[in-house]
């Protein structure tokens, strides 16, 4: 069983519905963070979240330390949101230290 | 700079070729990481530099590969006799803090292709 498991592993959607990503890890943490990955390989960094939710824009992330779980959400998709969305977490107690990885969710958004 | 700049982007070699990967982290940065991304998984962590110093190398595959950051600043990766099994994305990550308490910014990745 891996560490840190995502679902779904692939997502299709209309333009304009409601996307919800899910994170679900097993090692002890204080945070985890959500990553965008567009074709061509750069990572960019959406959240850093320990408890509760944070948005930006149209992206909320939520977490559930005691259940092991996160969500990310998008409002209001677009095409330009098609990428690969990747959870990680650091393995340790701390929010620092390396990432261990979910396989991430390959989101395509149609017009 | 401003940002984690990885050359070169693209690279392929020929089967036992040595190749070297270069990762400039964002200036000042304490923490750096090597992962290493198959095609269509996760990133693996490969190493973790602090300033200058190697301090976790566990995720290194094997003694072909080596990493280096002798200034604490640019790092490179190096793979010597390069094999079919390392294509892959290399991504480079650097941090603030020793504790990446500010989180990370990534790099644009270096693809290799061995041939």
């Amino acid at each position: 069983k891996n560490e840190v498991e995502q679902s779904p592993q692939n997502l299709t959607a209309q333009e304009g519905e409601f996307i919800t990503i899910n994170c679900s890890y097993s090692v002890g943490i204080s945070a985890l963070h959500w990553l965008q990955q567009h074709p061509g390989g750069g990572i960019v960094s959406l959240f850093m979240l320990s408890s509760g939710k944070k948005k930006h824009g149209r992206l909320i992330a939520t977490i559930n330390i005691q259940e092991k779980h996160s969500s990310l959400h998008i409002t209001a998709s677009h095409p330009r949101d098609s990428a690969v969305y990747i959870c990680a977490a650091p393995r340790g107690e701390t929010s620092g230290s390396r990432l261990t990885f979910g396989e991430g969710t390959q989101l395509t958004v149609n017009p | 700079g401003a940002g984690v700049s990885q050359s070169p982007r693209y690279k392929v070699a020929k089967r036992g070729q040595d190749v070297a990967l270069r990762c400039d982290p964002i200036s000042g940065h304490v923490s750096l990481f090597w992962y290493q991304q198959a095609l269509g998984q996760g990133p693996e962590f490969l190493t973790y530099f602090q300033n200058e110093a190697q301090l976790d190398k566990s995720g290194l595959p094997s003694d072909r590969f080596f990493a280096e950051r002798p200034e604490g600043s640019v790092s490179t990766l190096k793979i010597q006799r390069t094999q079919q099994e390392d294509s892959a994305v290399y991504l480079c990550a650097s941090s603030l803090t020793r504790d990446n308490h500010y989180g990370y910014t990534f790099g644009s990745g270096t693809r290799l292709t061995v041939v």
